[in-house]
């Protein structure tokens, strides 16, 4: 597609199970973003890839969270033994190295009960 | 480490001139955005300025940065209701070979009828 694809939009979970979201970027972008925003918060930075590399996790809230990406493209954000309080919007964003401007996808939205 | 704050709220009458401010800690960073989200959307780039240069202009909105100080403002002449959003500053440096975006909580700007 033309734009930076997420899913699934809506996810509701129970406490504790593990959960799996998805992006798939924009063909050919090579930087790839995950955000979380809060109800009322702004964005917070948690990964990016630089092709199928992460120089930088530090936004990674506990070792609850993972990320990878494979072949360049898709990036999958597990979140394992969820909490309450990874309740948010998940936003995915690529972008070309060269210029920065990020593309965003609609979002996750994870409710975990 | 690298932050980017900026108020939380700002109301303006329709027509009025509205000004957002940002400040940012990153003195590396080459590209300063501001990103406009909408009621139930994604995010979307409005404009960006580049490090090396103190203003641009493009329509009704004027981007002003004074480095010196690490201040970027977005003016948005002759507001409208459909102006009606949470506009996000944020920062772009070159980090460990890729971009880095980092992003202020949003202003949610009202625009009274």
């Amino acid at each position: 597609g033309a734009g930076v694809s997420q899913s699934p939009s809506n996810k509701v979970t129970e406490k504790g199970k593990d959960v799996e979201l998805r992006c798939d970027p924009i063909s050919g972008h090579t930087a790839l973003y995950w955000y979380r925003q809060s109800l009322g918060q702004g964005l917070e930075f948690l990964i990016y890839f630089q092709g199928n590399s992460a120089p930088d996790k530090s936004g990674l809230p506990s070792d609850r969270f993972s990320a990878e990406r494979t072949g360049g493209s898709v990036s999958t954000l597990t979140i394992q033994r969820t909490q309450q309080e990874d309740s948010a919007v998940y936003l995915c964003a690529s972008s070309r190295q060269s210029t920065g401007e990020l593309f965003f996808g609609e979002g996750s939205r994870l409710t975990v009960l | 480490g690298e932050d980017v704050e900026q108020s939380l709220f700002l109301s303006v009458r329709e027509g009025d001139s509205s000004v957002i401010n940002c400040t940012y800690t990153d003195s590396s960073s080459t590209y300063l955005y501001w990103y406009k989200q909408e009621p139930g959307a994604g995010l979307q780039l409005l404009t960006y300025i580049f490090s090396n240069m103190d203003m641009k202009q493009d329509q009704r909105l004027t981007v002003l940065l004074n480095k010196k100080d690490k201040h970027l403002s977005l003016r948005i002449a002759d507001t409208q209701t459909g102006d009606s959003a949470i506009y996000f500053c944020a920062e772009t440096a070159d980090n460990t070979g890729g971009f880095k975006t980092i992003f202020g909580a949003g202003t949610r700007l009202f625009v009274k009828a």
